[in-house]
């Protein structure tokens, strides 16, 4: 149980365009979905916490309109990256809970996003 | 001060050998703690959690807690050269912080 599915696993953008990014979890609700993104050789950052029906969470110094986060339904938030420049290239992993804080998070299998 | 520091690597152990992932984190409020494991390319996947102070052992794994000293730990037994990947400590409040992680390579 507790399966995080996340779609598209990689994608190639020109830059200026911009991407989605999907994150379902399958088999459980989750009123709150997290946001990472991973740089080479670097440990996973938070982004933002999506929460069900409300406005996501940024973390410290991540731009909120360059990154869309929208939460419509407890098996569901999307990431959008808009405008998006070669910089923005990384692997983005979603990730949820089935329970409340204490349980662990289960991660989709990641998205690499490449930025030509 | 980060809020996750795990011990520098890279580490390297020979096969059938005991390594040992240390991890120290800041935040006292800290409720729970987790092992995760990825391979290079692929989201991490849990190996251990950890909610109150002693060990836990889980196959060849066990993991440490040390809440007074703010250290988690994790041990790792009879490794074997499919065990070679980055280890990352996580540390929740409510939401999870990661350290920047281990690379453990387990030689034949």
């Amino acid at each position: 149980g507790a399966v995080v599915s996340q779609h598209p696993s990689w994608v190639i953008c020109k830059s200026g365009t911009s991407v989605k990014i999907e994150c379902r979890s399958l088999d459980f609700q989750a009123t709150t979905m997290f946001w990472y993104r991973q740089f080479p050789k670097q440990s996973l950052m938070l982004m933002a916490t999506s929460n069900e029906g409300s406005k996501a969470t940024y973390e410290q110094g991540v731009e909120k309109d360059k990154f869309l986060i929208n939460h419509a339904s407890l098996t569901l938030s999307t990431l959008t990256v808009t405008s998006a420049h070669p910089e923005d290239s990384s692997f983005y992993i979603c990730s949820a809970r089935p329970g409340k804080g204490a349980s662990p998070l289960h991660f989709g299998n990641g998205t690499r996003l490449t930025v030509t | 001060q980060k809020e996750v520091e795990q011990n520098s690597g890279p580490l390297s152990v020979p096969e059938g050998a005991i390594a040992s992932l240390n991890c120290t984190y800041s935040d006292r409020g800290s409720q729970s703690f987790f092992w995760y494991r990825q391979y290079s390319g692929k989201s991490p996947e849990l190996i251990m959690s950890i909610y109150s102070n002693g060990d836990k052992e889980d196959g060849r794994f066990t993991a440490q807690l040390n809440k007074a000293s703010q250290y988690v730990s994790l041990l790792i037994r009879d490794s074997q050269p499919s065990d070679s990947a980055t280890y990352l400590c996580a540390v929740s409040r409510g939401d999870m912080r990661f350290g920047a992680g281990t690379r453990l390579t387990v030689k034949p």
